[in-house]
């Protein structure tokens, strides 16, 4: 397997530009989630899906984030209108929830810099 | 879900055994130990995890202790490439779906 897909794996823009960040997750995996680092707050969890659902946005920080997943091998995570404190790298992970393994595979990141 | 202690950073000379701890003396019964490595600028890689016994795979070791309150991972032979900060995180393993990533151990391994 290719492992979890992102692109783009580097993203600059202008503040008020709409950004989107695409994710294809593992085959078969069944959860989703998007992670933002940055040196000053570390890695945090911004949404969950499970099955194609979001179970839990309660990290995305504002309503300017927004993310969907129209099918098992497709995420979207948008920042409309972006700002510089979006800079940071976001994660997309996947995961085969099977009863009590949480293991998390994450891909190689996109590094959003919004000047 | 229980916090993790790490030393900030360890050096490892290149070809021994990087030995990393992790505290945990507030886990319960059912929350796993889960390792994880983040190489620099790199999405964070699984290396392993555990309940109760020793765990070994093509990675690593984990080591945890009986009362489980502590553990210890184990790179036999630490490369150049080993070098990444290593996470030591505790999630339950019923309902919870949240791996918390704490500031980890930054290893450096060391010609």
């Amino acid at each position: 397997d290719a492992g979890v897909i992102q692109s783009p794996r580097h993203e600059v823009t202008e503040m008020g530009q709409e950004v989107t960040l695409r994710c294809k997750p593992i085959s078969g995996h069944n959860s989703l989630f998007w992670y933002r680092q940055t040196m000053m707050r570390g890695l945090e969890l911004l949404i969950y899906f499970n099955n194609n659902v979001p179970i839990d946005d309660s990290g995305m920080p504002e309503d300017r984030f927004s993310a969907k997943m129209p099918n098992a091998s497709f995420s979207t995570l948008k920042i409309q209108p972006s700002e510089p404190r979006d800079s940071a790298v976001y994660f997309c992970a996947s995961s085969l929830r099977t009863g009590i393994d949480k293991t998390q595979y994450f891909g190689p990141g996109t590094r959003l810099l919004v000047l | 879900d229980a916090k993790t202690t790490q030393p900030p950073s360890m050096d490892c000379a290149e070809g021994r055994a990087a030995n990393l701890p992790c505290n945990h003396s507030t886990i319960s019964g059912n929350e796993y130990v889960y390792w994880y490595r983040q190489i620099h600028s790199q999405g964070p890689q699984y290396i392993i995890h555990g309940l109760k016994n020793n765990e070994t795979n093509e990675m690593a070791s984990l080591i945890i202790t009986e009362d489980r309150k502590s553990s210890t991972l184990i790179l036999p032979h630490a490369t150049l490439r080993d070098t990444a900060v290593y996470y030591c995180i505790v999630e339950s393993g019923a309902g919870s779906y949240q791996l918390t990533f704490g500031k980890g151990t930054k290893l450096s391994v060391i010609p």
